[in-house]
């Protein structure tokens, strides 16, 4: 079992849909988690941090489900500009190869 | 502003030739990342280091060295022995390790191809 997985789609929808991705990891020892977004040929960058209580970034919201091990990204409102892949990052908290990345999920918004 | 920069964003490389891609960061970050992503493909780490003249293999060092002589410069070396070394090079780095609530800031890459 990989340590992260996440469905790599792509989810295809349209302008203005809710979309939701899910991510789960494997090492319960984890102690913080991410969502990055990576455009076409670009770096990944940092979405959002994903906190216990869960949290929301404008039209982004993010969960944390510690007990089944799974975090997910909601994204409302979908724009043509959310096109991209997401990533969902776990850092494992260990001296070393602590940052553990998903294969990422790709979304593709439609007008 | 402080970030990571990498150089060149593209580089080509003849058969049997050694390159070296350059990152620095000016974030006062502990620890640097290099990570290797084909087409299509998630992230693999190549190298890693926490602490400055310390590193370590990733999942895929072969064919790879890194320094880390200063604390805001990483540079990887692509050697001769990395058989299939096109892919795009990301950088990154995070604040130290204790502090795991810090995400990874990456650089805008690295392409390297074959001639």
């Amino acid at each position: 079992r990989k340590e992260v997985e996440q469905d790599p789609g792509p989810f295809n929808v349209p302008e203005g849909a809710t979309v939701a991705f899910n991510c789960t990891y494997s090492n319960s020892a984890s102690q913080s988690f991410f969502w990055y977004r990576q455009d076409c040929r670009k770096e990944p960058k940092l979405l959002m941090s994903v906190y216990s209580s869960g949290n929301e970034d404008g039209r982004f919201t993010a969960q944390l489900n510690r007990a089944s091990q799974y975090i997910s990204l909601l994204i409302r409102d979908s724009k043509l500009s959310d096109s991209a892949t997401y990533l969902c990052v776990v850092n494992i908290g260990n001296y070393g190869q602590n940052f553990v990345f998903g294969p990422g999920t790709r979304l593709s918004v439609l007008p | 502003d402080g970030g990571i920069t990498q150089s060149p964003k593209y580089l080509f490389r003849k058969e049997g030739q050694n390159v070296t891609l350059s990152c620095e960061q000016n974030l006062n970050h502990d620890a640097m990342y290099w990570y290797r992503q084909d087409p299509g493909q998630g992230l693999r780490l190549i190298y890693y280091s926490q602490i400055v003249n310390d590193f370590q293999k990733g999942d895929i060092a072969e064919g790879y060295s890194v320094s880390r002589e200063k604390k805001e410069s990483f540079p990887l070396t692509v050697t001769s022995a990395q058989k299939n070394p096109t892919a795009f090079y990301l950088c990154a780095s995070s604040i130290w390790v204790g502090q795991s609530n810090q995400p990874q800031h990456f650089g805008d890459g690295t392409r390297l191809s074959i001639l």
